[in-house]
């Protein structure tokens, strides 16, 4: 148990449902990653925020993508409209960057995996 | 888009054998790190180099980088069964440092008792 959770574990859905995924970081970390993977694949970068602000979106989140993290805790990804091919793990991870080089590893939670049917 | 190739894509291994994981990336680099993901499951971080390091130790883990050449190398050495996962490299390219790791598309790794 890395101490980031994820939820639901599972979500299986309509297609053109809307559906949101909660990620709850290591408390003390200030930066918090998106990321999905499809199988046989590595996961790929959605987003990621430093406390609560939004630095970087993938170009692969379209419109109806959106991700929040209010108070710089917690953060929620919403997809709207969900279609087929969204069907994927969701992955959310945190990580304290040092102040001395910026570098930090990631902690990732177990993932959500969503099945758009 | 995936940054880091890793090769072989499958490697299957008997117990006690040594494993080893290769890594190249197209840009220059902050850091790399290598995670390994079992199935089902998150990923969970393995070791960090960073871009003026050479090689890293950690257990029966040796990584090595070489950014001449834009690789690295996984080496895994007396394999146990428990080490079936995929492994993946991930790298640090960002402006800011401590930006977005990009993952390459990983490499299986099976060992057979």
């Amino acid at each position: 148990d890395t101490g980031v959770s994820q939820d639901p574990r599972h979500k299986i859905t309509k297609r053109g449902q809307n559906v949101t995924f909660r990620c709850d970081p290591i408390s003390e970390h200030n930066r918090l990653y998106w990321y999905r993977q499809t199988l046989g694949q590595g996961p790929e970068f959605l987003t990621y925020f430093q406390n609560e602000a939004q630095l970087e979106k993938s170009r692969l989140l379209s419109d109806r993508f959106s991700a929040e993290r209010p108070k710089g805790s917690f953060s929620t990804l919403e997809i709207q409209r969900t279609e087929q091919g969204d069907s994927a793990m969701y992955l959310c991870a945190s990580s304290l960057v040092s102040l001395r080089d910026g570098t930090g590893e990631l902690f990732f939670g177990e993932g959500s995996r969503l099945t758009v049917l | 888009s995936q940054q880091g190739e890793e090769d072989p894509q499958a490697l299957s291994i008997q117990e006690g054998e040594n494993a080893t994981m290769n890594c190249s990336y197209k840009t220059s680099i902050n850091n790399l790190q290598w995670y390994r993901q079992n199935s089902g499951r998150g990923l969970v971080h393995l070791i960090l180099i960073r871009s003026n390091e050479r090689e890293k130790h950690s257990g029966r883990l040796r990584v090595t980088l070489d950014t001449s050449k834009k690789s690295s190398s996984l080496l895994i050495t007396a394999s146990r069964a428990a080490d079936t996962a995929s492994y993946f490299c991930a790298t640090d390219a960002s402006q800011n440092q401590g930006g977005k790791l990009i993952f390459g598309q990983g490499t299986e790794l099976s060992v057979k008792p």
